[in-house]
């Protein structure tokens, strides 16, 4: 389903510590999931992504998780540092097994805020 | 990564004047791009899909005749706000898509923040 974003929850985190990140999304037929960090007046940047035939992805000082009984995604990042500060989309979409090619579908966002 | 431009990165305007953004894929032919609109603190919301040659197909809600999607060849689209007002005033995102090694590979311009007033 779609996503309207009324709010944006936040997490703080302190320098050095590890930033688990959560998603819930809609659609069971979702099969490929991505993971976008928005800076301030920026375009979304790739993070990682992740097949619905994985359940774990691991990328540099990322993992991604994928628990598709519940529907849930969730990024990790270890050692955060105050570059990690920024918004962090998850991002759906379906048919990426048998060719792709549908529309990516985002959830609402949590504004990851990293303390000194 | 592939790279996605974008121009102008800011532009007001007027109230009732038009406006035209760019959309560019600089080292890859874009079959399709896609155009999102964000409100502050919000998330991405898709406004349409163009695929190069073909008329863009819009998302339910989205007045087809004030946004004005052209895609004109493989490496750019461009998005034309008719008529603008206060209302349009927000960060409008391109997106360019190709296929990859097997997976579509999907690659975000910088935005463009757009103020009516």
């Amino acid at each position: 389903g779609e996503n309207v974003g009324l709010h944006l929850p936040t997490l703080s985190v302190q320098e050095g510590d590890n930033s688990i990140i959560n998603c819930a999304y809609s659609n069971s037929a979702s099969d490929y999931f991505i993971w976008y960090k928005q800076e301030s007046g920026k375009g979304p940047q790739f993070i990682i992504d992740i097949r619905s035939n994985m359940d774990k992805r691991q990328g540099q000082r990322v993992t991604v998780l994928l628990n598709k009984t519940v529907k849930h995604l969730s990024l990790q990042i270890a050692a955060t540092q105050p570059g990690d500060s920024a918004v962090y989309f998850c991002a759906e979409t379906y048919g990426i097994l048998t060719g792709g090619g549908n529309k990516l579908t985002f959830g609402t966002g949590t504004q990851l805020k990293v303390e000194l | 990564g592939a790279v996605v431009s974008q121009h102008p990165s800011r532009v007001i305007c007027k109230s009732g004047t038009s406006v035209k953004i760019e959309c560019r894929s600089l080292d890859f032919q874009a079959t399709t791009m896609f155009w999102y609109r964000q409100f502050p603190k919000q998330s991405l919301m898709l406004m349409a899909t163009s695929n190069e040659g073909s008329k863009a197909t819009y998302e339910q809600g989205v007045e087809k005749d004030k946004f004005l999607i052209n895609h004109a060849s493989l490496t750019l689209s461009t998005l034309t706000v008719t008529s603008a007002h206060p209302e349009d005033s927000s960060f409008y995102i391109c997106s360019a898509r190709f296929r990859g090694q097997g997976i579509y590979e999907q690659y975000f311009g910088p935005g463009t923040r757009l103020t009516v007033t």
